[in-house]
C-alpha cells in the first residue's frame, strides 16, 4: 500500500525566512510525485510533478526536489501570499491511476 | 469548460436523507476522480473513472456511496441515508489520460445535521 507522510503539520515563518517542507513516501514503482497548493475553501492547485530521483522543478519562490524516499519543497524568501496548505501525493505502479495524498503542511507566513 | 465545475458548492442535509453531488470535468479529459477531505485531514480517494472502462470503486467507504459517469462528461456522486460522519468536502478532479497530475474543482462542502 502506498503511503505518504508530510512534516511538519504546521509551519510559521516570518516573511523572508526560507525553509523546507518534507514529504516521505513508500510506493511500489513510483510513476510520479506531485505537489499541490490548497487555499482555504478551494480545491488543490497543481504545482509540480517529479518523476525520478535527482529531478528538480522551480516556480517563483518554490523549488521541489526528489530522492528515492522523500521530496522537499523549498520556499525561498516567502511572502504572506505563500500562506496555504501544501499537499504531496504519489502515483504508484500498483494503484491504478489514483493519487495517494499526505496530510499536508499548513504554512503561515507573517509580514 | 475552462476548469472543473462542481455543484452545489455547499449542501446542508438532514441525517438519513440522500444527496447528489455533481461534477463537470474539463472538456476532453477522459479520467475523473472523486476524493473526500474531512476537516483538517488529507484527501481520501473514493472512485475513479477512465473512459469507457469499469470504474475503480475501491475507495468507496460503504454501499451507501455510489457514482456514475456518462461517457466522458458529467459525473454524479450519490450518498444515500447520510450520516454525520459523511460531513466533509467532496472534491472532483479530472485529467487528460489518467497519468500525471489532476485539475481539481473547488469542491462541495457537505454538512449532515
Amino acid at each position: 500500500e502506498d503511503q505518504v507522510t508530510q512534516s511538519p503539520e504546521a509551519l510559521r515563518l516570518q516573511e523572508g525566512e526560507s525553509s523546507s517542507l518534507n514529504c516521505s513516501y513508500t510506493v511500489s514503482g513510483l510513476r510520479g510525485l506531485f505537489w499541490y497548493r490548497q487555499d482555504p475553501g478551494k480545491g488543490p492547485e497543481f504545482l509540480f510533478t517529479l518523476y525520478s530521483a535527482g529531478e528538480e522543478k522551480e516556480k517563483e519562490r518554490l523549488k521541489a526536489t526528489l530522492t528515492k524516499k522523500e521530496s522537499f519543497l523549498h520556499i525561498t524568501a516567502p511572502k504572506p501570499e505563500d500562506s496555504a496548505t501544501y499537499l504531496c501525493a504519489v502515483q504508484g505502479g500498483n494503484a491504478g491511476n489514483m493519487l495517494t495524498f499526505g496530510g499536508g503542511t499548513r504554512l503561515m507566513v507573517k509580514p | 469548460g475552462a476548469g472543473v465545475s462542481q455543484s452545489p458548492s455547499n449542501k446542508v442535509t438532514e441525517k438519513g436523507k440522500d444527496v447528489e453531488l455533481r461534477c463537470d470535468p474539463i472538456s476532453g479529459h477522459t479520467a475523473l476522480y472523486w476524493y473526500r477531505q474531512r476537516l483538517g485531514q488529507g484527501l481520501e480517494f473514493l472512485i475513479y473513472f477512465q473512459g469507457n472502462s469499469a470504474p475503480d470503486k475501491s475507495g468507496l467507504p460503504s454501499d451507501r456511496f455510489s457514482a456514475e459517469r456518462t461517457g466522458e462528461s458529467v459525473s454524479t456522486l450519490t450518498i444515500q441515508r447520510t450520516q454525520q460522519e459523511d460531513s466533509a468536502v467532496y472534491l472532483c478532479a479530472s485529467s487528460l489520460s489518467g497519468v500525471g497530475g489532476y485539475t481539481f474543482g473547488s469542491g462541495t462542502r457537505l454538512t449532515v445535521v
